[in-house]
């Protein structure tokens, strides 16, 4: 079956401006994770969806990121007032339950110039 | 917070050498730990994933073990192969459901 997609693959935006990217999970995957990657780093936590609801933000940067999945399944992360230090790669799992493997999709790799 | 350390950070070995690529953790509470491979510009590949209750799992020419009393897992590959070239991640699961990662092992097999 399908795997994790993440769009866009790659995005390039100014320095102050909205972003917004996509996760498609595995089909009936409950729990849906956020991660960041930086150049020559291990991804590292953002945030954590137990179906609709963000069951564990503790992740996120500060206030200009957010993230939903308002029906379950596709989440969206948002990033507003975007700044340099936001380029990297997002990624995006899924897992059937929590606590079980985690998908990983391919990534979008975003670059604030 | 849990730290997870992969050690080494590269390694090059010629093509049909067996090699051990070592990840410890600093908080032993962990749900399971989980080895993936990253190809360059690509996203994470799952090999091998360890509840906190077993010894060790094995996949094809992959073996990983786990003690989780010492915080120490190794990732075990038999008969490298060049298509085996990438970087491998150790991630431990907490019962916080987020994975901690390593910074990995980039590995290089030479034919």
């Amino acid at each position: 079956g399908a795997g994790v997609s993440q769009t866009p693959s790659n995005k390039v935006t100014e320095k102050g401006k909205y972003v917004e990217l996509r996760c498609d999970p595995i089909s009936g995957h409950t729990a849906l994770y956020w991660y960041r990657q930086s150049l020559g780093q291990g991804p590292e936590f953002l945030i954590y969806f137990q179906g609709t609801g963000a069951a564990d933000d503790s992740g996120l940067p500060n206030d200009r990121f957010f993230a939903v999945r308002p029906e379950g399944s596709v989440s969206t992360l948002k990033i507003q007032r975007t700044e340099r230090g936001d380029s990297a790669v997002y990624l995006c799992a899924s897992s059937q339950q929590p606590g079980n493997e985690q998908y990983f999709g391919p990534g979008t790799r975003l670059t604030v110039t | 917070k849990q730290e997870v350390t992969q050690i080494p950070a590269a390694l090059s070995v010629p093509e049909g050498e067996n090699l051990v690529l070592n990840c410890s953790f600093t908080d032993s509470a962990i749900y399971n730990l989980q080895w993936f491979r990253q190809d360059p510009g690509k996203g994470l590949t799952s090999l091998l994933l360890i509840q906190s209750s077993q010894r060790e799992q094995t996949s094809g020419r992959l073996n990983a073990s786990l003690d989780k009393s010492s915080g120490r897992s190794t990732l075990y590959i038999a008969a490298s192969q060049p298509g085996d070239s990438a970087t491998y991640l150790c991630a431990v699961q907490t019962g916080a459901n987020n994975l901690f990662f390593g910074t990995g092992t980039r590995l290089t097999v030479i034919p």
